[in-house]
């Protein structure tokens, strides 16, 4: 069975702070690793991870994928307070003749003014 | 295009009514997926189909069917419900194979 998990499950922070989110997994022949955001309504893309070693970027979001050790870190830079939300990880492994994405349960983030 | 629609937005049913959740896309995407949604549980599979006339179950399936007769519309019925199907529904849909997929906005289903 496909497993993700996400440390730590809240954190509260103060502008400015930067931040590291942890995804781990366990999963039968890996496809991709995705990162979500999630503001009280649905999820939005943010990263598809494919290779080690590679890190993708978007402004002060930024994420790594080490798939020796099976996991993946999202970094934010210089945090706001609309980056308040909850960050999802999820892993798509292959099922069948298909590729289902397993959820992680999400680490949701407060930024204080 | 709409991208995924959802109907309805919020629901409230007693314990053994019925109901069926809509979901439509309008991006002739060939993968279609529910979600239920419960506080601190990330997002959970419940049924998915990689195309019209195919479907297969999820990691949480009981209590729940689904068909798919159109490439647009797959909707989630709920036979008998109950307190503990109370949840967020989110159906979302992807090109076959594609990593990235669309969610809808969202049912809020209350069962009391």
């Amino acid at each position: 069975e496909d497993k993700v998990v996400q440390s730590p499950l809240s954190l509260v922070v103060h502008e400015g702070d930067t931040v590291t989110l942890n995804c781990s997994y366990e999963v039968t022949n890996f496809r991709s690793l995705l990162w979500y955001k999630q503001e009280k309504k649905a999820p939005t893309f943010l990263f598809m991870l494919t290779s080690s070693g590679i890190e993708k970027k978007s402004g002060r979001l930024s994420s790594i994928l080490d798939k020796k050790e099976l996991f993946s870190i999202l970094n934010i830079t210089a945090t706001q307070t609309g980056d308040s939300a909850v960050y999802l990880c999820a892993v798509q492994g292959r099922s069948g003749g298909s590729y289902i994405p397993t959820f992680g349960r999400g680490t949701s983030l407060i930024v204080h003014p | 295009n709409a991208g995924v629609t959802q109907t309805p937005k919020f629901q409230v049913l007693k314990t053994g009514q019925s109901m069926t959740l809509q979901c439509a896309q309008d991006m002739n995407h060939e993968y279609m997926s529910w979600y239920r949604q419960d506080p601190g549980m990330g997002l959970r599979l419940i049924h998915y189909s990689v195309g019209a006339g195919i479907t297969d179950q999820g990691e949480v399936p009981n209590g729940y069917n689904v068909s798919r007769s159109t490439t647009e519309d797959f909707p989630l019925r709920l036979l008998s419900a109950a307190p503990s199907q109370t949840s967020v529904y989110f159906c979302a849909s992807s090109y076959a194979n594609s990593y990235e997929q669309y969610f809808g906005p969202g049912t809020r289903l209350t069962v009391t």
